[in-house]
C-alpha cells in the first residue's frame, strides 16, 4: 500500500468547512483513496473513498488532484461531532489484508 | 449491513488474571478477522489476524501464547489476553473485511490492568 502524509492536527470554526488533506505520491494506478475517521474511544467507521474522480456521500466529499498525488476529504459543516482522527489509506481494493494506519489528522472542531 | 458487535466495550481487571474479548459478526460470516491495539494518542496497530478454524497469525513483536485468538466459527473470534499486566492496558479493536463492502470495526473495548 502506498505511504500517505497527512498533518497531524486542524483545528476547524463548528458550521464551517473542514478541509483535511493527505498526500500519497507514491500511488499506483490500481490504488484507490480511502478515508475512515475515529471518534474517541471507538473504533473506526469509514466515509469515503475515490480512484480519480472526486466523489460525494451523505458524509463527505473528496477531492483527488489530477495526478492524484494528493487528495482532500470535505466536511461541508463540521459539527462538534465530527471532532475524530481522520485517517487517508491508500490501497487497492477495501477488503482483503488488514488495514494499515498511519498516524491520521486530529480534527477539533471547535465552538 | 455487516455490522460486528465487540464487548465488553470497557473491563478492569486485576494484574495476573485473565480477560477475554469477544467480537461477533451480526449478519454476515466472517471468515477473517483482525485483531488491532491502540495505545493512547496512538494509531491502531495490527496484533493478529485470525482465520475460521485454523491458527491465528500474529504480527512481530506480539506474543502469540499472551495474546490467545480463537476463530472457531464464521461468526465469532476472541482475544484472549493471559497474565494481563499493567503494560497490556490499551484499546482492543476488532476488524472484519467483507466482500463488496469494505471494513467494518467492532466498537472497541478499554483494558486496565490494575
Amino acid at each position: 500500500d502506498a505511504k500517505t502524509t497527512q498533518p497531524p492536527s486542524m483545528d476547524c470554526a463548528e458550521g464551517r468547512a473542514a478541509n483535511l488533506p493527505c498526500n500519497h505520491s507514491t500511488i499506483s494506478g490500481n490504488e484507490y483513496v480511502y478515508w475512515y475517521r475515529q471518534i474517541h474511544s471507538q473504533g473506526p467507521q469509514y466515509i469515503i473513498h475515490g480512484l480519480k474522480n472526486n466523489e460525494t456521500n451523505e458524509m463527505a466529499s473528496l477531492i483527488i488532484t489530477e495526478d492524484r498525488k494528493s487528495s482532500t476529504l470535505i466536511l461541508p459543516h463540521a459539527t462538534l461531532r465530527d471532532t475524530a482522527v481522520y485517517y487517508c489509506i491508500v490501497r487497492v481494493d477495501n477488503a482483503g489484508n488488514m488495514l494499515t494506519f498511519g498516524g491520521g489528522t486530529r480534527l477539533m472542531v471547535k465552538p | 449491513g455487516a455490522v460486528v458487535s465487540q464487548h465488553p466495550s470497557w473491563v478492569i481487571c486485576k494484574s495476573g488474571t485473565s480477560v477475554k474479548i469477544e467480537c461477533r459478526s451480526l449478519d454476515f460470516q466472517a471468515t477473517t478477522m483482525f485483531w488491532y491495539r491502540q495505545f493512547p494518542k496512538q494509531s491502531l496497530m495490527l496484533m493478529a489476524t485470525s482465520n475460521e478454524g485454523s491458527k491465528a497469525t500474529y504480527e512481530q513483536g506480539v506474543e502469540k501464547d499472551k495474546f490467545l485468538i480463537n476463530h472457531a466459527s464464521l461468526t465469532l473470534s476472541t482475544l484472549t489476553v493471559t497474565s494481563a499486566h499493567p503494560e497490556d492496558s490499551s484499546f482492543y479493536i476488532c476488524s472484519a473485511s467483507v466482500q463488496g463492502y469494505g471494513y467494518t470495526f467492532g466498537s472497541g473495548t478499554r483494558l486496565t490492568v490494575v
